[in-house]
């Protein structure tokens, strides 16, 4: 079975422009789940989507934002860019009937001048 | 607020020898507990999972989970170069009855030394 994918790998962008990423869970999979990975604050996470619907949300500002579509790829977008938005962007998925247990993509690194 | 604590290390053992990593977490209605382990540069990968009191094996790897010490630990036997990495406990939090996220200690660096 193929893992989940990420795309792009890599990004650097400018303060205030906006980055989307995208997440391909692993076949079979309905939950994601994003993460931001700074080395000050670790593994922190974002929001969970299980079914085109958010269902748990961490706390971070309203610039973050994501979204599920009916194939359960998965979108998160940030807007405004700020300088501490550096971080591995990691995205997990769930499901197959080990609903709890979550498997990383190879994130994205986003940089950000 | 939920949190996992782990000593950040780093921990340096010798080759062949037993690596004791360890976790603690303060939400008593956690559930499931796991360990990831995390090379530099790359994103975590899943080791090992434990739901119940007691020691769970899986090849050189043993987590060990109390829950009445909200603990989990994992050992790591004969050691070998390539086990240096980042090891994250990360335990479920569940809201209002349904699965919820990972929350993620900042992990442990293991270093085995030749």
């Amino acid at each position: 079975k193929a893992g989940v994918t990420q795309t792009p790998r890599y990004l650097i962008k400018t303060r205030g422009q906006q980055v989307t990423l995208s997440c391909s869970p692993i076949s079979g999979h309905r939950s994601v789940s994003w993460y931001q990975q700074t080395p000050g604050q670790g593994l922190q996470f974002l929001f969970e989507y299980f079914s085109e619907t958010q269902r748990n949300k961490g706390n971070f500002p309203g610039r973050f934002s994501g979204r599920q579509f009916s194939n359960s790829r998965s979108e998160m977008n940030v807007s405004t860019l700020e300088l501490g938005d550096s971080a591995l962007y990691l995205c997990a998925s769930s499901g197959g009937g080990a609903e709890d247990t979550q498997y990383f993509g190879p994130g994205t690194r986003l940089t950000v001048l | 607020q939920k949190e996992v604590e782990q000593n950040s290390g780093p921990l340096s053992v010798p080759e062949g020898a037993i690596a004791s990593l360890n976790c603690t977490y303060s939400d008593r209605g956690s559930q499931s507990f796991f360990w990831y382990r995390q090379y530099s540069g790359k994103s975590p990968e899943l080791i090992m999972s434990i739901y119940s009191n007691g020691d769970k094996e899986d090849g050189r790897f043993t987590a060990q989970l109390n829950k009445a010490s909200q603990y989990v630990s994992l050992l790591i036997r004969d050691s070998q170069p390539s086990d240096s990495a980042t090891y994250l406990c990360a335990v479920n939090a569940f809201y209002g009855g349904s699965q919820g996220n990972l929350i993620f200690g900042k992990g442990t660096k293991l270093s085995v030394k030749p």
